[in-house]
C-alpha cells in the first residue's frame, strides 16, 4: 500500500474562498505531483516538484499554486475558488530509479464550488 | 513524449481473459511502457511495466513486440473487482532528467457476471 496521503477527500465551498488540499507521503519520495481530472476525463498535470524548494507547472494551465518546504508535503493552494475549479485533484509521488518510475497516488480531493 | 491511442471500452464476461492493446507509433528508443488502472473516485495504481518482449507479475502479463509500436495488457480471468479504467503511458525513466507522464483517456473495462 502506498503512504500518500489527501485531505480532505471532498470539499464542498463557495465562490471567492481560499482553499488548500494537503498531500503528505511518508516513503521519502523526492518527486511529487498535482493532478487534475474531470469525471471521466484524462488526468492533466498542474504541477509537479523535484524537492524541497522545486516548483513547477505542468501541463495545464491552471490558476492554483504550491509550495515544497518540506519533503513530505506538497500542498495546493487555490486564492479564490471558482466554479470553474470542480474537479478531482489527485496528488502523486515517486521516487529516483534509472529503470522504473512507478507513480503512487494518493485516493484524490473532490472539489465543489458552488 | 510518445502519444498512445487505446480503445475507449470494452466489455468482457467474468472468468475470460482480457487484452488491451495500446498503440504508440513513436515512441522513442529510452521509452518505457507502463500500464495503470483507476477506479472511480481513486488515484491510478500501477499494473505492470516494461521495455521489450513480455513480463509478468501476479496481476498482468504486457506483450510488447520487437517493433514496440504496441503492447498488450492481458488480464487472466477477469472479475467484477477488475471493472476499471486502464491507461497505457510510454515515457522516459530518467531520475535525472524531466518526468512528465501523459494520461491519455484510458480503456474503460466493464466486467459483466
Amino acid at each position: 500500500e502506498a503512504d500518500i496521503y489527501q485531505t480532505p477527500r471532498y470539499l464542498v465551498i463557495g465562490t471567492g474562498k481560499k482553499i488548500t488540499l494537503e498531500c503528505s507521503q511518508t516513503m521519502g519520495h523526492d518527486k511529487m505531483y498535482w493532478y487534475q481530472q474531470d469525471p471521466g476525463m484524462e488526468l492533466h498535470l498542474i504541477h509537479y516538484s523535484y524537492g524541497v524548494n522545486s516548483t513547477e507547472k505542468g501541463d495545464l494551465s491552471s490558476e492554483s499554486t504550491v509550495s515544497r518546504i518540506r519533503t513530505e508535503h506538497f500542498p495546493l493552494t487555490l486564492e479564490s475558488a471558482r466554479p470553474s475549479h470542480t474537479s478531482q485533484y489527485l496528488c502523486a509521488s515517486s521516487e529516483y530509479n534509472p529503470n522504473t518510475g512507478e507513480l503512487f497516488f494518493g485516493e484524490g480531493s473532490r472539489l465543489t464550488v458552488l | 513524449l510518445a502519444k498512445t491511442t487505446q480503445p475507449i471500452s470494452m466489455d468482457s464476461y467474468e472468468g475470460q481473459e482480457v487484452n488491451i492493446t495500446c498503440s504508440h507509433n513513436n515512441i522513442a528508443t529510452n521509452d518505457y511502457i507502463t500500464w495503470y488502472q483507476q477506479f472511480p473516485s481513486q488515484g491510478p495504481r500501477f499494473i505492470i511495466q516494461g521495455y521489450k518482449t513480455k513480463v509478468t507479475n501476479e496481476v498482468a502479463s504486457l506483450f510488447i513486440p520487437a517493433d514496440r509500436k504496441s503492447s498488450t495488457l492481458s488480464l487472466p480471468r477477469v472479475s467484477l473487482s477488475d471493472t476499471a479504467v486502464y491507461y497505457c503511458l510510454v515515457g522516459p525513466y530518467s531520475g535525472a532528467g524531466s518526468y512528465q507522464l501523459t494520461f491519455g483517456k484510458g480503456t474503460k473495462l466493464s466486467v459483466i457476471p
